[in-house]
């Protein structure tokens, strides 16, 4: 089975300031899935990305597909309070959607 | 919008102790999913279903049974609590469509607590 490496596992970041998580595969990915999770909670939906290359932005969230599929990064525009929790990347390789998961990052926003 | 309704939200049961977890989803989704999110270890799945009547094993699916009778439920029971099963277990569905259009995200419900004492 393939692995999803995430970085940092956590990290602390200022109000307002950027952050950038990372999620890296051995394999090329068919699709690559951003979750977030707050603590006690469900896991809610990002982003997806399939086609190597491609770029999502929703608010302060972007999410970046490298173009040989094997790399994705979460980027994060002058964060706040609500960004905290564990973000997922999630990741399958072909069409059945089963889905291998990142062990998360923990992002903890200072005021 | 329920979406998906995971029950019951907490259980502690003592070893050799039986259960089910529910899982019901109103989306009409196809595919069905259970995990179990462990610290420092992500999600793994357990067992899946792409569609009622049909079940299929996951990652980690010993100690664990599934079933799915009816297309918007989903249910994992555990025949003999072990203290290893102590997790929060998550039930997930989707609708993919074939194609150009690929792979569906997951919507996931809020989770399971389960202590095995």
């Amino acid at each position: 089975s393939q692995e999803l490496e995430q970085s940092p596992q956590s990290l602390i970041v200022q109000e307002g300031k950027n952050l950038t998580i990372n999620c890296t595969s051995s394999k090329t990915l068919y699709g690559l899935y951003w979750y977030k999770q707050k603590y006690g909670e469900g896991l809610i939906f990002l982003m997806m990305l399939q086609k190597g290359g491609e770029e999502k932005s929703h608010e302060k969230i972007t999410a970046k597909l490298d173009e040989k599929k094997q790399q994705s990064s979460l980027h994060i525009t002058a964060s706040q309070p609500s960004h905290a929790g564990i973000y997922l990347c999630g990741a399958d390789k072909a069409a059945g959607n089963k889905l291998t998961f990142g062990g998360g990052t923990r992002v903890l926003v200072k005021p | 919008n329920a979406g998906v309704t995971q029950t019951p939200k907490f259980r502690v049961l003592k070893t050799g102790q039986s259960m089910t977890l529910l899982c019901a989803q109103d989306m009409n989704h196809e595919y069905m999913y259970w995990y179990r999110q462990d610290p420092g270890m992500g999600l793994r799945l357990i067992h899946y279903s792409v569609g009622e009547g049909t079940t299929a094993k996951g990652e980690v699916p010993d100690g664990y049974n599934v079933s799915r009778l009816k297309k918007q439920n989903f249910l994992l029971g555990l025949e003999s609590a072990a203290p290893s099963q102590t997790s929060v277990y998550f039930c997930a569905s989707s609708n993919n469509k074939q194609g150009a259009q690929g792979n569906q995200p997951q919507h996931f419900g809020d989770g399971t607590r389960l202590s095995i004492l």
